[in-house]
């Protein structure tokens, strides 16, 4: 069946360091792909997504490309700050784009902490 | 943007009591709503998809007399604990697609957490 998988944290980094939470996924179809993120005693919110091979999502100064060859989703920031410590989860939706169904199926989600 | 309403925030119960939990689509319809259940240090697992005016599907393993939803109308599905043990003890959160969004439709509430004693 459908799965994702990310890497496992947490992931501490420095202030202005580069991130990358690494994302690979399993999936029959064309699923749409997601980042997710669930900041410290709050809900989940979207961070982006992508919706077809080779398509870049990007927020906030984050980006992830919808690798089919690798079906792979990584996240990647140039520059973190503090503000961006919380959790990220990696998703795929398993029905296509207009389905009247489809669920998220997520990853275990990775706890980043940036220390000033 | 879509907003989605999950309440309460974090509710305590004694052993053996009822817990419902609501979740409402702000400003926009949602026949399907998602129940997603958080445990710690692990993945969201999706516990039922709600479906406005019939019987929810649950996941297999997520026993259905235990967790009852409703879907009563475009904007609203509950969940109630029944019976409810300190196993029960956990993250529920709800989540709701707006079909006019496409892709981006997915829209989550804050979450609810449940701590049985």
């Amino acid at each position: 069946g459908n799965s994702v998988t990310q890497m496992e944290g947490p992931v501490t980094l420095s202030e202005e360091a580069f991130l990358t939470i690494n994302c690979t996924y399993t999936a029959t179809g064309y699923p749409s792909l997601f980042w997710y993120v669930q900041y410290p005693g709050e809900g989940l919110q979207l961070l982006l997504k992508a919706t077809k091979a080779d398509d870049k999502g990007s927020n906030k100064g984050f980006e992830a490309t919808y690798r089919k060859e690798t079906t792979s989703f990584h996240l990647e920031k140039g520059s973190v700050q503090v503000s961006d410590s919380a959790v990220y989860f990696c998703a795929l939706s398993d029905q296509n784009y207009g389905g009247s169904q489809g669920n998220l199926i997520f990853g275990k989600g990775t706890k980043l902490s940036v220390k000033p | 943007g879509a907003v989605v309403s999950q309440h309460p925030s974090w509710v305590i119960c004694k052993s053996g009591t009822s817990v419902k939990i609501e979740c409402r689509s702000l400003d926009f319809q949602a026949t399907t709503m998602f129940w997603y259940r958080q445990f710690p240090k692990q993945s969201l697992m999706l516990m039922a998809t709600s479906n406005e005016g019939s019987k929810a599907t649950y996941e297999q393993g997520v026993e259905k007399d235990k967790f009852l939803i409703n879907h009563a109308s475009l904007t609203l599905s509950t969940l109630t604990v029944t019976s409810a043990h300190p196993e029960d003890s956990s993250f529920y959160i709800c989540s709701a697609r707006d079909l006019t969004k496409g892709a981006r439709g997915y829209t989550f509430g804050s979450g609810t957490r449940l701590t049985v004693v």
